[in-house]
């Protein structure tokens, strides 16, 4: 069963465009990471947030999560080719001290 | 900052033989540490989660003696994959925490071929 659920699934935006990807638990979200993939390849480590509220921002990336910590939004504003990858949340569930993976979302940006 | 090595990046192995993957914690202790698997063009699957000193906790489906875990010391977990086949052949990464609630720390992932 999937833990984390992410929208969409895959994503073709016109470079300059901005887009939102979201990642949904049905649980409270401790540590709620974002991390981008060529898959196959490591990890890159993009943000995490904590608390209930919580926004952070790095160059065109914006990441928030819900004051009820079981929703994360990433935001690119003005998206260009190299931001071309899988997109991943991971967060670690209350209940189970296990840190899962949503389940990704491919994003395409057209020059 | 802190960092994971993990090794071998790339193996490439017969069918039937045992390969081993190392996941390090360099500069912490990594109190528990999660070993995953990539399908292709899937996410990240939770395979199993070590605590050191203790024995692995498997996600269902993950065939425990498949996949043995071993978490003998607190910057050193490995994942040997036994008597491999090509349905084995994937992308294996790990994680390591050090105590609750720390971030966590991915190592850069190791790309099984079994022929």
């Amino acid at each position: 069963s999937q833990e984390l659920e992410q929208s969409p699934q895959s994503l073709i935006v016109q470079e300059g465009k901005n887009l939102t990807i979201n990642c949904t638990s049905s649980k409270t979200l401790y540590g709620l990471y974002w991390y981008k993939q060529k898959y196959g390849e490591g990890l890159i480590f993009l943000m995490m947030l904590q608390k209930g509220g919580e926004e952070k921002s790095h160059e065109k990336i914006t990441a928030k999560l819900d004051e009820k910590k079981q929703q994360s939004s990433l935001h690119i504003t003005a998206s260009q080719p190299s931001h071309a990858g899988i997109y991943l949340c991971g967060a670690v569930m209350a209940d189970f001290n296990k840190f899962y993976f949503g389940s990704g979302t491919k994003l395409n940006v057209k020059p | 900052g802190a960092v994971v090595s993990q090794h071998p990046s790339r193996v490439i192995c017969k069918s039937g033989t045992s390969v081993k993957i190392e996941c390090r914690s360099l500069d912490f202790q990594a109190t528990t540490m999660f070993w995953y698997r990539q399908f292709p063009k899937k996410s990240l699957m939770l395979m199993a989660t070590s605590n050191e000193g203790s024995k692995a906790t498997y996600e269902q489906g993950v065939e425990k003696d498949k996949f043995l875990i071993n978490h003998a010391s607190l910057t050193l977990s490995t994942l040997t994959v036994t008597s491999a086949h090509p349905e084995d052949s994937s992308f294996y990464i790990c994680s390591a925490q050090g105590r609750q609630g720390s971030p966590l720390h991915f190592g850069n992932g190791t790309r099984l071929t079994v022929t």
